[in-house]
């Protein structure tokens, strides 16, 4: 079983539909929840960031964390077709030797595609 | 956000050869990574590279055939030694920002294609 599951898609949504994505998680040390968001050919770009339960929200994206169900969401509200990539869940905590905040563990990412 | 630099963005290999692939950030970082991406795969941590101590590598990445500097606080070299048609591949580097902040930052990625 991988330390992180994220539902690979692919997923095709209408312009301006709500977009949920989600991973679950094994490993109780992890502590920081990253979404990132990877263009095709491009490096993964950090949209969202959360250390504690709860939910954070950034203009159309909020972030979800459920500590207790290991299991990470992110919404995308009024979708647009410049929203269309793959989105990476990773995620970091504490190990033998410290926190590392960059030591990331990814799921498989998910393809979405925002047709108009 | 750090910037971050990496040379070559892409490069066609041969098999048997070495690349070396350097990374440069825009402000001093304490903690630096390097991830392997496979063709249709998520990412694959395969080191740490700290200034100063030798590099950490992943479970299944060795040194000999991976071999990473890190001289300062802003670059850092990742080589792909003897490469066979298996290390076809997008090589990114990551910074972890420190100073309390726990966001990790990654570059655009070297895309490899050994041949």
């Amino acid at each position: 079983q991988k330390e992180v599951e994220q539902d690979p898609g692919p997923l095709s949504v209408p312009e301006g539909a709500i977009v949920s994505l989600n991973c679950t998680y094994s490993n109780s040390a992890f502590q920081y929840f990253m979404w990132y968001r990877q263009y095709s050919r491009k490096g993964p770009e950090l949209l969202m960031y959360t250390y504690s339960s709860g939910n954070k929200e950034d203009g159309r994206f909020t972030a979800q964390v459920d500590k207790s169900s290991k299991y990470i969401s992110l919404f995308i509200r009024d979708s647009q077709p410049s929203d269309s990539a793959t989105y990476l869940c990773a995620m970091s905590g504490s190990s033998a030797g410290g926190t590392s905040y960059g030591k990331l563990t990814f799921g498989q990412g998910t393809i979405l595609t925002v047709h108009p | 956000s750090a910037v971050i630099s990496q040379k070559p963005s892409r490069d066609i290999c041969q098999r048997g050869t070495s690349l070396t692939i350097q990374c440069q950030v825009d402000s001093q970082v304490t903690m630096m990574f390097w991830y392997r991406q496979q063709p249709g795969q998520s990412l694959t941590l395969i080191a740490t590279a700290n200034q100063g101590s030798e590099a950490t590598y992943e479970s299944g990445f060795v040194i000999d055939k991976f071999p990473i500097s890190r001289p300062n606080l802003t670059f850092s070299t990742l080589t792909v030694s003897n490469m066979s048609p298996e290390d076809s591949s997008i090589y990114l580097c990551s910074v972890e920002v420190g100073g309390g902040r726990t966001e990790a930052f990654f570059g655009q990625g070297t895309r490899l294609t050994v041949v």
